[in-house]
């Protein structure tokens, strides 16, 4: 089995609300990941967690916040967001000794 | 700085014309090479993985290869079922974990 979950599917929120993302994954993975896309471009790193702990952080504004509680969950805080911000926000895992990243279906996230 | 080429752009093909997608690739000590395929609004979703020169791997209709410079995607006889975009992303010794995504390509297969 290699599902990664996401929720919410959709999401619209205002410039001054608060919302999160959740990703869980089942497969015994210890890499974590969210990732950006905006429309016809390819996925852009955000963060990395590793083993439950932050190992990249690609210079990602202090509006996105992640949190990994566990080895199988990884949120996604978002905070007073810009419209810029609109893109469908992916979620993978791996297992660190073969790296390949499956990816959840993704949250598309629209803020007004 | 590792980089990541695919071509074409788009490619429109009639069910049953076979074609072939490129990705082309510079990085530092490759550690793996991986395609996914991914349909408009959802996650892409893993093909295959390549680690070495030579190496070939096949599903269904697709057949991935893999030279020091470049990796091709072969489509077999496609159906308007494999219509997506294509991404090639490739993985560098020394940065762990962080994949570098060439732009892909968006196949169209018509009846």
């Amino acid at each position: 089995d290699t599902e990664v979950t996401q929720t919410p599917k959709h999401l619209v929120m205002g410039m001054t609300n608060k919302k999160s993302l959740k990703c869980e994954q089942h497969m015994g993975h210890r890499a974590m990941y969210w990732y950006k896309q905006k429309a016809k471009k390819p996925p852009e790193l955000m963060f990395v967690y590793s083993y439950e702990k932050l190992s990249i952080n690609e210079s990602v504004p202090s509006r996105f916040s992640p949190e990994c509680p566990n080895s199988s969950l990884l949120n996604l805080h978002l905070h007073a967001l810009q419209p810029e911000d609109s893109a469908l926000y992916l979620c993978a895992s791996s297992h660190p000794a073969q790296e390949t990243q499956y990816f959840g279906p993704g949250t598309r996230l629209l803020v007004l | 700085e590792d980089q990541v080429t695919q071509s074409p752009e788009a490619l429109r093909l009639q069910e049953g014309e076979s074609s072939s997608l490129n990705c082309s690739y510079t990085v530092s000590g490759l550690r793996g090479l991986f395609w996914y395929r991914q349909d408009p609004g959802k996650g892409p979703e893993f093909l295959f993985t390549l680690y070495s020169a030579g190496e070939e791997k096949e599903k269904e209709r697709l057949k991935a290869t893999l030279t020091k410079k470049e990796s091709f995607l072969h489509i077999t006889a496609p159906k308007p079922e494999d219509s997506a975009t294509y991404l090639c992303a490739v993985q560098a010794g020394g940065t762990a974990s962080k994949l570098t995504f060439g732009t892909g390509t968006r196949l169209q297969v018509t009846l």
